[in-house]
């Protein structure tokens, strides 16, 4: 059974601190992918980053960086120096290659104190 | 370009009566999705199209619960007499095509109240 675990429900931090949120899966396919979505106070589910199994490499993209680790099966999420702005609702999110549809963690809530 | 649309932004219906719920997806968007989002449930899948394929229904709640896409672009997820547990935020999200290669892009979500 396909199943995301995000066991941070909140965590505080003050603006330029470094954060690491955490995402563990499972799944009996070989063939996954793994994404993170941002759900800022607006509500919308904005896209972060997608990653397929076979791509284990870290990926950075400005204050962002995602660890993927089939060994451990996790998928964690680094914002650096981070700003105010990031404070969301940050959610991780599993698809099977036979299934489409994106099976979610329950969230971590991300609050940047200035 | 426009985003995923979706209307009514929110909803406040009567518990009993049949809600219609709105979705227009990115133009040249061939998969649609449904989730919804409720502080209990969190964020759950419940219907997905791909272009003229059967739908995938499998995360479809009740059978008061349905959705058709019409030509292949809008959709429209009907609850029938609706019940308080159904209040929801109702989320839609289409991709270029099915499946992980291609990511999900989200609309705003229509808040459903059921008093």
């Amino acid at each position: 059974a396909q199943k995301v675990t995000q066991a941070q429900t909140e965590i505080s931090v003050v603006e330029k601190e470094d954060v690491t949120l955490d995402c563990v899966y499972e799944t009996r396919d070989t063939t996954y992918y793994l994404f993170w979505y941002k759900q800022p106070p607006s509500g919308e589910l904005v896209f972060l980053i997608r990653r397929n199994s076979f791509d284990e490499q870290n990926e950075i993209s400005g204050r962002y960086s995602w660890n993927f680790q089939k060994s451990t099966s996790s998928f964690n999420f680094t914002i650096t120096a981070s700003q105010v702005v990031d404070s969301a609702v940050y959610f991780c999110a599993l698809s099977e290659d036979n299934t489409d549809k994106l099976i979610f963690g329950t969230g971590t809530r991300l609050q940047v104190f200035p | 370009g426009a985003g995923v649309s979706q209307s009514p932004s929110n909803k406040v219906t009567e518990k009993g009566k049949d809600v219609e719920l709105r979705c227009d997806p990115i133009s040249g968007h061939t998969a649609l999705y449904w989730y919804r989002q409720s502080l209990g449930q969190g964020l759950e899948f419940l219907i997905y199209f791909q272009g003229n394929s059967a739908p995938d229904k499998s995360g479809l709640p009740s059978d008061r619960f349905s959705a058709e896409r019409t030509g292949g672009s809008v959709s429209t997820l009907t609850i029938q007499r609706t019940q308080q547990e159904d209040s929801a935020v109702y989320l839609c999200a289409s991709s270029f095509l099915a499946g992980g290669d291609y990511e999900q892009y989200f609309g705003p979500g229509t808040r459903l109240t059921v008093t």
